[in-house]
């Protein structure tokens, strides 16, 4: 079974500094996505970034990109120049190719100091 | 991307009444999901909704305490029958998006059982 570990449930981060949030998780397929989602207090889950298995490039978003080692079945975020508006719970998915539903991680807590 | 809109927002139930969660989505989707996010944990699939027969659920979930329908391409209802107060959770759903394996997630609703 697929599984997916984010050791790190609190993370600060002073703003305009960056921080890296950990991710590991657990498959024996070859076909599968990698998510990081992002939930304010709103409680909208908001999609950061997008990892496909076959793609060796680390993906990019703006401030947000990944550190992908697929070998190593690691996908870390790193956030650069943190704003106060990236203060949320993020969480780390794992999709199996194409079946839509996702295994999530138990979050990480981001707090950005002023 | 696809508009979700989720109702009640909120609500607060006594205990052994049933409470039906709304998701209509402003676009004709196959697969329609529903996930629990219970306090302060990660988010977990219940089901998965399909249009024209009956939903798929994951292990540890049953049709009689949740129940599903998805009467057509751009809504389903998930109602959580005589509530407990381990139900307090949030209830999500999500659709998807796109080839890879994209999804994408209403803003919630916030249970609270007394």
């Amino acid at each position: 079974a697929q599984t997916v570990t984010q050791s790190q449930p609190e993370m600060s981060v002073q703003e305009a500094e960056t921080v890296t949030l950990s991710c590991t998780y657990d498959t024996s397929e070859s076909d599968y996505y990698l998510f990081w989602y992002k939930q304010p207090p709103s409680r909208q889950m908001i999609l950061v970034i997008r990892q496909e298995a076959y793609k060796q490039q680390n993906a990019t978003e703006n401030r947000f990109s990944v550190n992908f080692q697929k070998a190593a079945k690691s996908f870390s975020l790193k956030i650069s120049d943190s704003q106060l508006g990236d203060a949320a719970m993020y969480f780390c998915a794992y999709g199996l190719g194409g079946t839509y539903k996702y295994i999530f991680g138990t979050g990480t807590r981001l707090k950005v100091l002023a | 991307s696809a508009v979700i809109s989720q109702k009640p927002s909120r609500d607060i139930c006594q205990r052994g009444t049933s409470l039906t969660i709304q998701c209509q989505v402003d676009s004709q989707v196959t697969m329609m999901f529903w996930y629990r996010q219970q306090p302060g944990q990660s988010l977990t699939l219940i089901a998965t909704a399909n249009q024209g027969s009956e939903a798929t659920y994951e292990s540890g979930f049953v049709i009689d305490k949740f129940p599903i329908s998805r009467p057509n391409l751009t809504f389903s209802t998930l109602t959580v029958s005589n509530m407990s107060p381990e139900d307090s959770s949030i209830y999500l759903c999500s659709v998807p998006q796109g080839l890879n394996t994209e999804a994408f997630f209403g803003q919630g609703t916030r249970l609270t059982v007394v």
